[in-house]
């Protein structure tokens, strides 16, 4: 059970849109639509952004937004604000009631 | 409000036994599952296992299968995170999360700092 892939690191200009990638396997990401997306600015506990890959919970901003493509989820950021700076975490269900969560990334609004 | 409350921060020495808890409240605590999630220094998430507290059914990844023992007790509704012989390793922030069917993590605790230090 490897952990997903994610870039170390993104960065956008306030206003810009930018797009976290979160690469597994079929017997992850590929394997189910039970992928979630998770921010943690430092310090504070991780909040959900994303679940089910695409669906957004009550309160979260409709410039998070999700999706898939084979063993490869994406979470996208349009409309870029100070606040958005934090790590970001993507996570898969992966069988038999386990879950694997990617390596994070860091992102800079410059 | 739905949310979960951990124990507070520890200190430890290496070989000593320790159990942290994360209490629920708001929500049918027996009807969700509970996870555990490490945080080394300056690292990412690591799921380590999940509980159902309405029977125990628990889960471990396979890299903390043996290292820890998940535990819950519905009477006071608490779930529980347990080390016998603890490590410098073990030094990480350690997270409960409410878990949905679906396997994302809805609502989390604030976390316990644990330290094991000689």
């Amino acid at each position: 059970q490897s952990a997903l892939t994610q870039p170390a690191s993104v960065s956008g200009s306030p206003g810009q849109s930018i797009t976290i990638s979160c690469t597994g396997t079929s017997s992850d990401v590929g394997g189910y639509n039970y992928v979630s997306w998770y921010q943690q600015h430092p310090g504070k506990a991780p909040k959900l952004m994303i679940y089910d890959v695409s669906k957004r919970p009550s309160g979260v901003s409709n410039r998070f937004s999700g999706s898939k493509s084979g063993n490869t989820a994406s979470l996208t950021i349009s409309g870029l604000q100070a606040e958005d700076e934090a790590d970001y975490y993507c996570c898969s269900y992966a069988g038999s009631s386990t879950v694997v969560f990617g390596g994070g990334t860091k992102l800079t609004v410059l | 409000e739905v949310q979960l409350v951990q124990s507070g921060a520890e200190v430890k020495k290496p070989g000593e036994s320790l159990k942290i808890s994360c209490k629920g409240s708001g929500y049918s605590f027996t009807s969700y599952w509970i996870g555990w999630v490490r945080q080394m220094p300056g690292k990412g998430l690591e799921w380590m296992g999940i509980i159902y507290p309405g029977d125990s059914d628990t889960r471990y990844s396979p890299s903390f299968q043996g290292q820890v023992t998940i535990s819950a007790d519905k009477s006071i509704s608490t779930a529980y995170l347990q080390w016998s012989s603890l490590k410098a390793s073990d030094t990480a922030m350690y997270y409960c999360a409410r878990h949905e069917p679906d396997y994302a993590f809805d609502i989390w605790g604030q976390g316990t700092m644990v330290t094991v230090s000689s």
